[in-house]
């Protein structure tokens, strides 16, 4: 069956640090590799999406980038984090049927 | 343009009520999935369904049931007998036959003991 693993689950960082959430898929192979934030009470917004190694779609423009150095994992990235950086960030991959969400990653930028 | 609108932000209901949580898409695509997923406290999203733009059958599950109406652009969710546990914010969203998906905001739905 296939699993998608998020970590970490809780992250405090401080403003202008560097950050890196990580993301691996099991039991599927080439799939559709998403990263979506929410902010407090919002809804989520897609920020990167993969189709395959290397390939990163960016959906809006802002503090962080994505890799996908390996066909099952995806790393979010920044280089200095602002405070509009916190929220809820999930990972998830779709089989064009169902998309299948990790367990989140909350970000506190203090 | 594509679009997923829940304008019920919060709803509160007491135990056992019934519950309607509506879902309005915009798509000019005529291929598309509508779903709906559940994201109690702790944060992960729960899928629930998935209906695809062929197939208006409404479906029951338990005590959670959805009506699709193509002519209204609607896929609304109701719980029948709501349970504390249904407490969550439930999310809909569409899949327009590409590699997005596109989700509502959300409601947040409380319910009472």
């Amino acid at each position: 069956s296939q699993t998608i693993h998020q970590w970490p689950a809780t992250l405090v960082q401080p403003v202008g640090s560097p950050l890196s959430l990580e993301c691996t898929v099991e039991g599927t192979s080439n799939p559709n590799l998403y990263w979506y934030r929410q902010a407090a009470g919002r809804g989520l917004q897609l920020l990167f999406y993969s189709v395959g190694i290397g390939q990163i779609s960016s959906e809006v423009p802002q503090n962080l980038s994505a890799s996908r150095p390996q066909d099952r994992q995806f790393i979010l990235s920044s280089k200095k984090l602002l405070l509009s950086d916190s929220g809820f960030y999930l990972c998830a991959w779709n089989d064009r049927a169902e998309a299948f969400f990790g367990q989140g990653t909350r970000l506190t930028v203090v | 343009a594509q679009k997923v609108t829940q304008a019920q932000t919060e709803i509160s209901v007491v135990e056992k009520e019934d519950v309607t949580l509506d879902c309005v898409y915009e798509t000019r695509d005529t291929t598309y999935y509508l779903f709906w997923y559940k994201q109690p406290p702790s944060g992960e999203l729960v899928f629930l369904i998935r209906r695809n733009s062929f197939d208006e059958q409404n479906e029951i599950s338990g005590r959670y049931s959805w009506n699709f109406q193509k002519s209204t652009s609607s896929f609304n969710f109701t719980i029948t007998a709501s349970q504390v546990v249904d407490s969550a914010v439930y999310f809909c969203a569409l899949n327009p036959g590409t590699y997005k998906y596109i989700f509502g905001t959300g409601t947040r739905l409380k319910v009472l003991a």
